[in-house]
């Protein structure tokens, strides 16, 4: 079993919904990081948490640590979000989910 | 103010030759951490490093890799005698303290791409 599951893993969605993409962990953290991945592969952080919520933007990050559980959300999904959104978490060492897929058709 | 900087960006590279990779993290950084993104694969953590400390190596294979971050110039990730399975892309990440907690940032570089022959 992973460390970190992420669902799906693949999402195909029109550009304006809603969008939300899950991760589970195991181990225990001090932070969880949300990264989104383009092709050809640049890596961006998009938020460090380790409770509560964060928005930046058309995206939202929660995390709940008694149910080792986050989701990140995006606003009125854009085209150009398309990308593959990635879950990290842990202390020094982190732990990566294999990445949610997803395609915004226009 | 530059971001994580890593060179080259493409390496090719026989089996059997050594390869290495350079990250220079942001200005300010003292942290920087290095993964490995097989193909098809996500990604890996190998190591974590502070200036001239190797705080935790436990991703790293036993053998043939090494990572050092000196006292001075950019943290190096040196693979000896390449494998075809070697193959992948290396990512640096730096930040400035240790992650932890809500605050906190982690900047990336655009990756090394290995390609062993």
């Amino acid at each position: 079993k992973n460390e970190v599951e992420q669902s799906p893993q693949n999402l195909t969605a029109q550009e304006g919904e809603f969008i939300t993409i899950n991760c589970s962990y195991s181990v225990g953290i001090s932070a969880l990081h949300w990264l989104q991945q383009h092709p050809g592969g640049g890596i961006v952080s998009l938020f460090m948490l380790s409770s509560g919520k964060k928005k930046h933007g058309r995206l939202i990050a929660t995390i709940n640590i008694q149910e080792k559980h986050s989701s990140l959300h995006i606003t009125a999904s854009h085209p150009r979000d398309s990308a593959v959104y990635i879950c990290a978490v842990g202390r020094n060492q982190f732990y990566f989910g294999t990445g949610t897929s997803l395609t915004v058709i226009p | 103010n530059a971001g994580v900087m890593q060179n080259p960006r493409h390496l090719v590279r026989r089996r059997g030759q050594e390869a290495r990779l350079r990250c220079s993290p942001m200005k300010g950084h003292s942290h920087v951490y290095w993964y490995r993104q097989l193909p098809e694969e996500g990604l890996k953590f190998m190591v974590y490093l502070q200036k001239e400390n190797i705080i935790d190596e436990s991703g790293m294979p036993k053998e043939r890799f090494s990572a050092e971050f000196p006292k001075e110039g950019p943290s190096i990730l040196r693979i000896q005698q390449v494998v075809r399975g070697d193959s992948a892309a290396y990512f640096c990440a730096s930040s400035p303290r240790l992650l932890q907690g809500n605050t906190g940032e982690l900047f990336f570089g655009e990756g090394s791409r290995l390609t062993v022959l």
